[in-house]
């Protein structure tokens, strides 16, 4: 079955620095990947996905993501974050039957001011 | 706006006895998810429905759950005889599309937060 790892449990910065946040999966086909930022007691929201095409996605808030197959990686950047961006990322795959997203067990970023 | 809804918001349930959550995708949309998020940690994926047919439903334990989505009525998610390691979100999600569609996205509600006491 498929996976997702996502390297860091908790990163800890402060504003302006620069962000990356480590997700690996596990399966070899073709993929869709997502990042989802969930902010204090609010929903996911999707930050950018990649189907296929230019393997550096651009999403919102300054967020890009990088898909490289032969490391099974989409990691997520940013080069500046901000106090507001502190939240819970989440890194996801859809699953081989096409009929689900399979989500890393997230990254807690806090960034002081 | 577009939002998928969540009702009930918490709910505390005693030991042994049944929860019931509901959701309502947005408008248009054929594929609603369900995922349990236990403190705070991974999503797992529990069932999804195809308009009111289970599309996979791989993730939903064999005891004790279940979930419909009917006609014209809001989706909801059943648990017989809740147990302590129950208490989570359960977050609900809806598609337009299937996952696999490029121009696709899923949006999620608010979560509904279990408790079992």
């Amino acid at each position: 079955a498929q996976s997702v790892s996502q390297h860091n449990h908790h990163v800890i910065l402060s504003e302006a620095a620069s962000l990356e946040l480590g997700c690996n999966y596990s399966y070899g086909g073709t993929v869709n990947l997502f990042w989802y930022v969930q902010y204090p007691g609010q929903h996911l929201q999707l930050l950018l996905k990649y189907f296929s095409g230019d393997p550096l996605v651009k999403g919102i808030k300054g967020f890009e993501a990088e898909f490289i197959k032969s490391k099974f990686s989409f990691n997520l950047r940013k080069p500046s974050v901000q106090w507001s961006d502190t939240a819970e990322y989440f890194c996801a795959v859809v699953n081989q039957a096409g009929t689900a997203l399979i989500f890393g067990k997230g990254t807690t970023l806090s960034v002081s001011s | 706006g577009e939002e998928v809804a969540q009702t009930p918001k918490h709910l505390v349930r005693g030991e042994g006895q049944k929860a019931k959550l509901y959701c309502a995708p947005i408008k248009g949309h054929s594929y609603v998810f369900w995922y349990q998020q236990v403190l705070k940690n991974e999503f797992k994926f529990l069932i999804s429905f195809q308009n009111e047919n289970v599309f996979d439903e791989t993730g939903m334990p064999k005891e004790r759950f279940s979930a419909k989505c009917l006609p014209n009525s809001p989706c909801s998610l059943e648990i017989q005889a809740t147990k302590l390691e129950d208490s989570a979100v359960y977050f609900c999600a809806s598609s337009r599309a299937r996952v696999k569609s490029s121009g696709n996205t899923i949006y999620f509600g608010e979560g509904s937060w279990l408790t079992v006491v």
